[in-house]
């Protein structure tokens, strides 16, 4: 079992540059995450796809970051156009299920720097 | 407001010395709290959860709802133990959405 993947796992852009990150959640798991974690900050969800459904998207700043899940198994996330501050490392979970029981395996991060 | 407070950014202890990594959170309503775990060059992972009261690599965490901590403990502690740890929180509600701490990382010296 590979586990959660994810790449790029690492990226370079000037900013107002697009970028994509693309992640497979384990086989089965209906849930997934997108987290951003910040250098020395834990990880903040971004959005949460039950299936192909954004169920929560609260925080995903919709001006420039956009996501989708269209089959219901891969996912991509995009940021369009980047700025310096999105400088992080963009983290893909996945669960079996959505709830609090469900535990939650992460992916190795892929980590961009926009210069 | 829902929040998570590692107040160490580092805790450093000698091999074979008691640690305690301290978490305290707030959370209006009856919170799973989680404790997960980041390796050198490794992915992050979950460690233990408090609703299974169980111990993982010989760490044990008590939630305590009248002062809100949950604080993740290990008598002796070794070498491999070094690593970021992070406490989370999730709840009903919260559809799995996890609340992280900002982390402390554990640096066990020999």
């Amino acid at each position: 079992e590979a586990g959660v993947v994810q790449s790029p796992r690492y990226k370079i852009i000037e900013k107002k540059q697009p970028v994509a990150f693309w992640c497979n959640p384990i086989s089965g798991h209906n849930t997934l995450y997108w987290y951003l974690q910040n250098l020395g900050q834990g990880p903040e969800l971004l959005i949460r796809y039950e299936n192909e459904e954004a169920v929560d998207d609260s925080q995903l700043p919709k001006d420039r970051f956009s996501a989708e899940r269209l089959k219901g198994v891969d996912s991509t996330l995009k940021i369009q156009p980047a700025e310096l501050g999105d400088s992080a490392v963009y983290l893909c979970a996945s669960s079996f299920g959505g709830g609090p029981e469900e535990t939650q395996y992460f992916g190795p991060g892929t980590r961009l720097l926009v210069l | 407001a829902q929040r998570v407070t590692q107040p160490e950014k580092l805790l450093s202890v000698f091999k074979g010395a008691p640690v305690e990594l301290k978490c305290n959170y707030s959370y209006s309503g009856s919170p799973e709290l989680f404790w997960y775990v980041q390796y050198s060059r490794q992915r992050l992972q979950l460690l233990l959860r408090h609703i299974s009261r169980e111990s993982i690599k010989g760490f044990t965490a008590d939630l305590n709802k009248g002062e809100t901590s949950f604080h993740l403990k290990k008598p002796f502690a070794q070498e491999e133990d070094s690593a970021m740890y992070y406490c989370a929180l999730s709840g009903r509600g919260q559809g799995g959405k996890l609340i992280f701490g900002q982390g402390t990382e554990l640096s066990v010296k020999p």
